[in-house]
């Protein structure tokens, strides 16, 4: 079965924390993308990352990175010195069967100053 | 720049009732998508379409049908409106990727919150 775990409901830091969100998925499939989204209290969802299955290099953008790990069917997202405004829901998501989504049910991150 | 407009963006409907969510995105993406979200769930796919005049379901399709006469619209619909289905329902539309070179983003539409009492 095709499946996203974010076992983190809520996570709450303090400004300038560094704070990693963690992502599990599950898939047949050898080919396949994952995906990070965050949706901020207005409600849009903003598209972060991207990766395929063949790729497994890390990424850094600015305060955020990703680990990419297929050993461990892992995709874990981190944000460097939190700021209030990261505040939000953070989904990951896969795409599978060159249509298919799963997405994950959400981490809900709080940033307090 | 419009992207993935949907309309409406607020409805309340009485049980029973039916209704139709427009999706139109202005980037000639071919596939588009229905989800809704609800508290603790995530999105969840309702139907997909690949193109102009195909769809085909998603994860919970039941309750919804959808239909796509013209590449830039997706039109959600409702039969028989029931109180489980009240919700947040979001479009999103990608363009065509090869698998080995990468897949698109999805764009998202802003959100159509619907009650049904």
């Amino acid at each position: 079965a095709q499946k996203v775990t974010q076992a983190q409901t809520e996570i709450s830091v303090v400004e300038k924390e560094d704070v990693t969100l963690d992502c599990v998925y599950e898939t047949r499939d050898t080919t396949y993308y994952l995906f990070w989204y965050k949706q901020p209290p207005s409600g849009e969802l903003v598209f972060l990352i991207r990766r395929n299955s063949f790729d497994e290099q890390n990424e850094i953008s600015g305060r955020y990175s990703w680990n990419f790990q297929k050993s461990t069917s892992s995709f874990n997202f981190t944000i460097t010195a939190s700021q209030v405004v990261d505040s939000a829901v953070y989904f990951c998501a896969l795409l599978y069967n060159n249509n298919d989504m799963r997405f994950g049910a959400g981490t809900r991150l709080t940033v307090k100053p | 720049n419009a992207g993935v407009t949907q309309t409406p963006k607020f409805r309340v409907l009485k049980t029973g009732q039916s209704m139709t969510l427009l999706c139109a995105q202005d980037m000639n993406h071919e596939y588009m998508y229905w989800y809704r979200q609800d508290p603790g769930m995530g999105l969840r796919l309702i139907h997909y379409s690949v193109g102009e005049g195909t769809t085909a379901k998603g994860e919970v399709p039941d309750g919804y049908n959808v239909s796509r006469l013209k590449k830039q619209n997706f039109l959600l619909g409702l039969e028989s409106a029931a109180p489980s289905q009240t919700s947040v329902y979001f479009c999103a539309s990608t363009a065509y990727y090869r698998l080995q070179r990468g897949g698109q983003p999805q764009h998202f539409g802003d959100g159509t919150r619907l009650s049904i009492l």
